[in-house]
């Protein structure tokens, strides 16, 4: 089945940097979701965009969406090691409660 | 605070056993999800339910099944283990919430289960 798929696959970066990740997808989508996993735990939500907005914020998250492009960024400001983690876009194909992940941009944060 | 909790962090069993992982949500959720997450793969969904009695498979279904005798409990179940199911499993739940024409279907996870079938 389709999946989003991001890039970079692996990223590094010391603290205070930004972390940009992106998210392609192949068909018209309801929704995009963001998600963290940290080492060995489960999924936890950062955040949602719908199709018709191009831009979203959460505290040092800032989502974009280009439905044209079929992509999405995740951009994470003012990294801290805390940040360290694994990030999914996930998205929303059928408008009901099944979601589409890709593989995930592990990120490393140094101190 | 929403919770969903499964019922074991680690798990070891042998090829042909038929093993069973719990999922409990805290949240009077519909839906309920069970994931396997090998690298490399990302996360692969194996099957959900929408409702009590009700289930759908998902993209890998093959070797499992399922059970929602209550709303708040999901289980997969491994009829014959076989070492290609060592795999960590994510169970995950979300609402069917509405805000006028607009919908909120994000999921929530919970801790995993890391499976290894011997």
């Amino acid at each position: 089945s389709q999946q989003g798929e991001e890039d970079p696959q692996a990223l590094s970066i010391q603290e205070g940097e930004n972390a940009t990740m992106n998210c392609s997808y192949k068909t018209s989508i309801n929704n995009l979701q963001w998600y963290r996993q940290n080492s060995g735990r489960g999924l936890v939500h950062l955040i949602l965009i719908r199709s018709n907005e191009r831009e979203k914020h959460s505290g040092r998250l800032r989502v974009t969406l280009d439905t044209s492009k079929k992509s999405s960024s995740l951009l994470i400001t003012a990294s801290r090691a805390a940040d360290t983690a694994s990030y999914f876009c996930a998205t929303d194909l059928s408008g009901y409660s099944t979601l589409t992940f890709g593989k995930g941009t592990m990120l490393l944060v140094s101190p | 605070d929403v919770k969903v909790t499964q019922s074991s962090r680690y798990l070891v069993k042998r090829t042909g056993e038929k093993v069973f992982l719990e999922c409990v949500q805290d949240m009077d959720h519909e839906n309920m999800f069970w994931y396997r997450q090998d690298p490399g793969l990302g996360l692969r969904l194996i099957y959900f339910s929408y409702d009590v009695k009700m289930k759908e498979k998902g993209d890998i279904p093959e070797g499992y099944s399922v059970s929602r005798e209550k709303k708040e409990r999901f289980s997969l179940i491994l009829e014959s283990a076989s070492t290609n199911q060592t795999s960590m499993y994510l169970c995950a739940s979300t609402p069917l919430r509405t805000s006028g024409p607009l919908y909120y279907n994000e999921q929530f996870f919970g801790p995993g289960t890391r499976l290894t079938v011997l």
